[in-house]
């Protein structure tokens, strides 16, 4: 089985660019996570999905970040205008209803 | 709201030997689920074991097995026979029964020494 599939596996950008972060999950997973990774921070999860409908965007830093979820096999992140403090790694996750969250391998972002 | 706290930031063992990690957490729901990730170098997010609350069996992996002591809120994980591929950022995690969302600890790190 295919796990958890992210692109681009890097990105890297100039500041006040657009970035879009994608992710595939697992086939029949109804939840879909998305999480940013940094030093300072740790782990923290930025939005989830259920069924393809927003269910906590509650970690969202601001309004330049946004994430759809326009199906069940896709998702993007969105950063516009991205700052050099949104450099981070950028993790999709998904589950099934009460499993285990599979991480995909992640986005290491950096914005110049 | 649901806390995870990881008390030991750094953690290390000498090769075949046994080495215990730390967890406990704060809850008022009875229904949820305790994990814990490895992450290692590479920077994958690898699932080790998992528990549900309302077991009161210990979860065991091979190499891996936990010690959940539910009135206590305490999840810790034991790592039997250390290998140097176990070297890594141990996560442990909590998630609500009746939602997706994890809640993760700060982490410990481990080394394995040779």
């Amino acid at each position: 089985d295919a796990g958890v599939i992210q692109s681009p596996r890097h990105e890297v950008t100039e500041m006040g660019q657009e970035v879009t972060l994608r992710c595939k999950p697992i086939s029949g997973h109804d939840y879909l996570f998305w999480y940013r990774q940094t030093m300072m921070r740790g782990l923290e999860l930025l939005i989830y999905f259920n069924n393809n409908v927003p269910i906590d965007d509650s970690g969202m830093p601001e309004d330049r970040f946004s994430a759809k979820m326009p199906n069940a096999s896709f998702s993007t992140l969105k950063i516009q205008p991205s700052e050099p403090r949104d450099s981070a790694v950028y993790f999709c996750a998904s589950s099934p209803d009460r499993g285990a969250q599979h991480f995909g391998d992640g986005t290491r972002l950096s914005i110049l | 709201a649901q806390t995870v706290t990881q008390s030991q930031p750094e953690m290390s063992v000498q090769e075949a030997e046994t080495v215990t990690l730390s967890c406990t957490y704060d809850t008022s729901e009875s229904d949820y689920y305790l994990f814990w990730y490895k992450q290692p170098p590479s920077r994958q997010m690898i699932l080790v074991i998992r528990q549900e609350a309302y077991k009161q069996q210990n979860a065991t992996e091979n190499r891996f097995s936990v010690n959940f002591q539910k009135a206590a809120k305490s999840f810790s994980l034991k790592i039997s026979d250390s290998q140097l591929g176990d070297a890594a950022m141990y996560f442990c995690a909590y998630r609500q029964g009746n939602t997706g969302k994890l809640i993760f600890g700060q982490g410990t790190t481990l080394q394995v020494k040779p």
